[in-house]
Order: structure tokens, then C-alpha cells, then sequence
């Protein structure tokens, strides 16, 4: 069975690189990794995608070991409007189950 | 774009009556829809797996009977609580995966559910 942990919570100041790393054991070999930030009381809101090595978008990068159990999400240089609940999401070794990570609350200080 | 929305954004209802909660792929279709529940400070946990023109496939511990999905069109599933109670409140969120895509789901913007 797919189990994800991902740290609770962290805390950063503006301008400041986070990497957020959410550990997947048993994950699908052919699907793709993907994270998502999270505002109260709205929707997921899709960041990067990667199924291994690394991915860079113009908001964030990602990066995968070739093992694939674990994935890093690195937001450079955050702001104040980054502080969210982080997700990575992930679908089960022969499963078609898709499983949420524990999320990181994410709070950026001035 | 690939924008999906709900509605309504937030119910109150009493208790032993339905409510039915829409979401709407608008800009793209979606073979595939699925529904999830967040209670608070929690993270998402998947309710079921709905696919166009079939029967909804839910996950243990979820009712089918109670949580009815209809998956009419590539662009609309819905969910309806049915009888619901003060214990189903919580706040439920859609995503659809495109037809052409291989894995990313997009959200709707979530449907805060009240039962008094």
C-alpha cells in the first residue's frame, strides 16, 4: 500500500529558496508525480509535474531521484503570498488510487 | 486553460435532506472526474473515481447508496449526499483529467458542505 509523509509544517522569509520533499514508497512506476498548493477554504492548485530527474517551471522545480521515492518541490524565492498547504500526489503501485500527501503548511514571514 | 468549477460554492442544509454539488470541466473535457473530502487542517482523501458514461468507482468506507455520482458528459459529473447529516459536513472538491492527458488532474474550487 502507498504512503506518503511530507514535513507538517515549515516556516521561511521572503526571498529565501524552500524545498519541500514528500517521501512515496510503492508508487506507480509509470505515473507522474504532481504538487499543489493550497489556499483556505479553495481548491488545489496545480505547480509542477515530473515523473524523474528534474523539472523546472517558471513557478517552481522539481526534483526526483531515480528510486522515485521521494520527490522535492523548490520554490525559489518565496513571498508572503506563497504561504499555503503543499501536496504532492502520487497513484499507487497497481492501483489506480491517487493519494494525497499529508501536506506541508508553508509560512513565509516578512 | 483548464478550469473547472463548482457549484455552489457552500450549502447549509438540515439534516435527512439531499444536496446535490455539479462540477463543470469549462475550457476542456474530462473522461475522468473524481471526487474528494477535506476536513479541516486535513489533507484530501479520495471519495471516488468517475468515469463518463459508467458507474462511479468509490473507495472503502465510502457509501455508494449515500454519496451518489453521475457522470452524464465529458464536461459534468455530480455529486449528491443523500439523507445527509451533521457528521457529512465538510468541504468537498472535484477535479477532471483531461481526455488527452495521462495524469493531471485539475481542482475545482471546493463546495463547503453545512448540515445542521
Amino acid at each position: 500500500l502507498a504512503k506518503t509523509t511530507q514535513p507538517i509544517s515549515m516556516d521561511s522569509y521572503e526571498g529565501q529558496e524552500v524545498n519541500i520533499t514528500c517521501s512515496h514508497n510503492n508508487i506507480a512506476t509509470n505515473d507522474y508525480i504532481t504538487w499543489y498548493q493550497q489556499f483556505p477554504s479553495q481548491g488545489p492548485r496545480f505547480i509542477i509535474q515530473g515523473y524523474k530527474t528534474k523539472v523546472t517551471n517558471e513557478v517552481a522545480s522539481l526534483f526526483i531521484p531515480a528510486d522515485r521515492k521521494s520527490s522535492t518541490l523548490s520554490l525559489p524565492r518565496v513571498s508572503l503570498s506563497d504561504t499555503a498547504v503543499y501536496y504532492c500526489l502520487v497513484r499507487g503501485s497497481g492501483t489506480y488510487k491517487y493519494i494525497f500527501g499529508t501536506g506541508t503548511r508553508l509560512k513565509v514571514l516578512a | 486553460g483548464a478550469v473547472v468549477s463548482q457549484h455552489p460554492s457552500w450549502v447549509i442544509c438540515k439534516s435527512g435532506t439531499s444536496v446535490k454539488i455539479e462540477c463543470r470541466s469549462l475550457d476542456f473535457q474530462a473522461t475522468t472526474m473524481f471526487w474528494y473530502r477535506q476536513f479541516p487542517k486535513q489533507s484530501l482523501m479520495l471519495m471516488a473515481t468517475s468515469n463518463e458514461g459508467s458507474k462511479a468507482t468509490y473507495e472503502q468506507g465510502v457509501e455508494k447508496d449515500k454519496f451518489l455520482i453521475n457522470h452524464a458528459s465529458l464536461t459534468l459529473s455530480t455529486l449528491t449526499v443523500t439523507s445527509a447529516h451533521p457528521e457529512d459536513s465538510s468541504f468537498y472538491i472535484c477535479s477532471a483529467r483531461r481526455t488527452e492527458s495521462t495524469d493531471t488532474q485539475y481542482f475545482g474550487p471546493g463546495t463547503r458542505l453545512t448540515v445542521l
